[in-house]
């Protein structure tokens, strides 16, 4: 089982709400992604979580807060976001972090995300 | 900068016919190399991955790796309209930076 679930599947929010993004998988995997892909453009890195603790940031705005409660799940929080930030949110898993090994990533089918 | 190249699109192919896509990267440390198919809409779907030299076939699909050149490959043999979508090329670097290239749209004509 190769599953990562990301829930909502679309969201609609204004630029002064609070949303939040979730993502699950129980494949014991032990690093999870955060990447941003605008149309027509390949995903791009925002975060890793390695063993629970955050390994990268990719110079990501402090509107977006990435959480990651237990080795199975994986939020991020978003506050004040821009029309600019309309984009699919994925959500990745793999066996090791970036920074231990090589393993493949498996995708979530993603958050439509409208920033109005 | 680590860079990942790919053959500009959109590709198009005769149903049956061979399809190459070609992904080039910078970094002589990259150790992993994925591909990834994505559909319009969708998230991007793992085919492949190769970590050495030389060629990997999985049905329809085959990798092909050459770290001198710092290139690597995906052929689509017997190409089904199925297999229209955006393909991604995925290098991993340092086993700190995933990379993702560009995407290479293909189009399989009926």
């Amino acid at each position: 089982d190769t599953e990562v679930t990301q829930t909502p599947k679309h969201l609609v929010m204004g630029m002064t709400n609070k949303k939040s993004l979730k993502c699950e998988q129980h494949m014991g995997h032990r690093a999870m992604y955060w990447y941003k892909q605008k149309a027509k453009k390949p995903p791009e890195l925002m975060f890793v979580y390695s063993y629970e603790k955050l390994s990268i940031n990719e110079s990501v705005p402090s509107r977006f807060s990435p959480e990651c409660p237990n080795s199975s799940l994986l939020n991020l929080h978003l506050h004040a976001l821009q029309p600019e930030d309309s984009a699919l949110y994925l959500c990745a898993s793999s066996q090791e972090s970036l920074s231990g090994g090589t393993d493949t990533q498996y995708f979530g089918p993603g958050t439509r995300l409208t920033v109005l | 900068q680590k860079e990942v190249e790919q053959n500009s699109g959109p590709l198009s192919v005769p149903e049956g016919a061979i399809a190459s896509l070609n992904c080039t990267y910078s970094d002589r440390g990259s150790q992993s190399f994925f591909w990834y198919r994505q559909y319009s809409g969708k998230s991007p779907e793992l085919i492949m991955f190769i970590y050495s030299n030389g060629d990997k076939e999985d049905g329809r699909f085959t990798a092909q790796l050459n770290k001198a050149s710092q290139y690597v490959s995906l052929l689509i043999r017997d190409s089904q309209p199925s297999d229209s979508a955006t393909y991604l090329c995925a290098v991993m670097s340092d086993g700190q930076n995933f990379v993702f290239g560009p995407g290479t749209r293909l189009s399989v004509l009926p």
